[in-house]
């Protein structure tokens, strides 16, 4: 059954340094998502992807964070300088295709990476 | 503002008991994901709803549009069926397509 991967499981990092999430979607998937949980929270939306570009971000999304596929395949969130509050599990997602709110398709997960940022 | 609501946020269930979970939300809505997150935090989605009921083995879903409300029922509950369950939603406006989220409801089945 095709799947989300997302490398690696566990990343720990030191504040302030650079952190890249990798992310192979599923492979016929057009839409791209990051979501992140922190430690007893609730999942919140980061960003969207579609057609090689941003399609919308959230709030959360400010300027330390970028996101490309750089080579067809992997789908990336980079953090520029981690900060303590960035440690959280991150999650990719992805979907087949989105016509219009009619004919919604179900998005997959993969199975996250948590960041520790010390 | 919390525009899903999930209900309990904790239950513990005997095995083989019928267990209920539920969602409320407050915005129009074009699809309802459930999605079970295990212990190790991974996510899998269970069903995604527009309208009406699903049903996968012991698991059932439904959705009431017009009450903005919807239930996941496990059948004959199993220790495995422990984890968090999750009710997400996508909004009928705007979004591509990201999700809002509930905060959980915590499973604990014991033997």
């Amino acid at each position: 059954e095709p799947e989300v991967t997302q490398t690696p499981s566990h990343q720990v990092t030191q504040m302030g340094q650079e952190v890249i999430l990798r992310c192979v979607p599923i492979s016929n998937h057009l839409y791209f998502y990051w979501y992140r949980q922190i430690l007893g929270q609730k999942v919140e939306f980061l960003v969207s992807f579609y057609n090689n570009e941003i399609s919308e971000k959230s709030e959360i999304f400010d300027d330390q964070f970028s996101v490309e596929r750089p080579d067809g395949s992997n789908f990336t969130l980079k953090i520029r300088s981690t900060k303590l509050e960035d440690s959280a599990m991150y999650f990719c997602a992805s979907k087949m295709y989105f016509l219009t709110s009619a004919m919604n398709t179900e998005a997959f997960f993969g199975q996250g990476t948590r960041l520790t940022v010390v | 503002k919390n525009e899903v609501e999930q209900s309990p946020q904790n239950l513990t269930a005997q095995e083989g008991e019928f267990i209920t979970i539920n969602c409320s939300y407050s915005v129009g809505i074009s699809a309802l994901h459930w999605l079970q997150q295990h212990p190790g935090g991974g996510i899998v989605s269970l069903f995604m709803l527009s309208s009406g009921k699903k049903k996968h083995g012991r698991l059932i879903a439904t959705i009431n549009i017009q009450e903005k409300h919807s239930s996941l029922h496990i059948t004959a509950s199993h220790p495995r069926d422990s984890a968090v369950y999750i009710c997400a939603v996508r909004i009928l406006a705007g979004s591509q397509g990201n999700l809002i989220f509930g905060k959980g409801t915590k499973l604990s089945v014991k033997p």
